[in-house]
């Protein structure tokens, strides 16, 4: 049974161009969730997305950042105009659509550059 | 903001047993105890979790106090992969279903 999936597992990108960074949750999950490490500190929830509708954004960035999860394919998390602020790993999570309390299982991240 | 506090950095030495405490004095009585750990920038890698009764499996136990304001994860044989940031989550269930990781603990195994 395949773990959460994220590619690519890196990312370099200049000032000002778009990152787009996937997740392809486990089998029978339709939970995804997005977080940001920072260099030397911890994770910090983004968005959490079910199929086709964004549940909760409230740790996302008002500007520049996006995610989807459409109801065929991977989620996908969008940066427009990256900065140099931007250079962080996201980890991607998925969970089953069981209830408030389902453990969330973490795919091995994307870590993006900005030059 | 996290809602536990942990010790920042623990040493175990190896094949023995590590016991890593964590406080949630404010927890209310629907909400779990989560550990992960994260092993050198790895994903997040779940443990265990628990309400109130204690609880093991293949990787670690749980001790959870009976006031359930603190708890303690205890791994009976430590080994260097367990070298590893560790992360107690009380999950809060009015910010919904979002995990709040705080500082952890860096467990660090010695030989």
């Amino acid at each position: 049974n395949a773990g959460v999936m994220q590619n690519p597992r890196h990312l370099v990108r200049r000032r000002g161009q778009e990152a787009r960074l996937r997740c392809s949750p486990m089998k029978g999950h339709s939970h995804v969730y997005w977080y940001r490490q920072l260099p030397e500190e911890g994770l910090k929830f983004m968005v959490y997305l079910q199929k086709e509708n964004i549940i909760d954004e409230s740790g996302m960035p008002k500007e520049r950042f996006s995610a989807e999860f459409p109801k065929e394919g991977p989620s996908i998390l969008r940066i427009q105009q990256v900065v140099r602020g931007d250079s962080a790993a996201y980890f991607c999570a998925s969970s089953p659509p069981q209830g408030l309390q389902e453990t969330q299982y973490f795919g091995p991240g994307t870590r993006l550059l900005v030059l | 903001d996290a809602k536990t506090t942990q010790p920042p950095s623990m040493d175990c030495a190896e094949g023995r047993a590590a016991n890593l405490p964590c406080n949630h004095s404010t927890i209310s009585g629907n909400e779990y105890v989560y550990w992960y750990r994260q092993i050198h920038s790895q994903g997040p890698q779940y443990i265990i979790h628990g309400l109130k009764n204690n609880e093991t499996n293949e990787m670690a136990s749980l001790i959870i106090t009976e006031d359930r304001k603190s708890s303690t994860l205890i791994l009976p044989h430590a080994t260097l992969r367990d070298t590893a940031v560790y992360y107690c989550i009380v999950r809060d269930n009015n910010a919904g279903n979002m995990l709040t990781f705080g500082g952890g603990t860096r467990l660090m195994v010695k030989p």
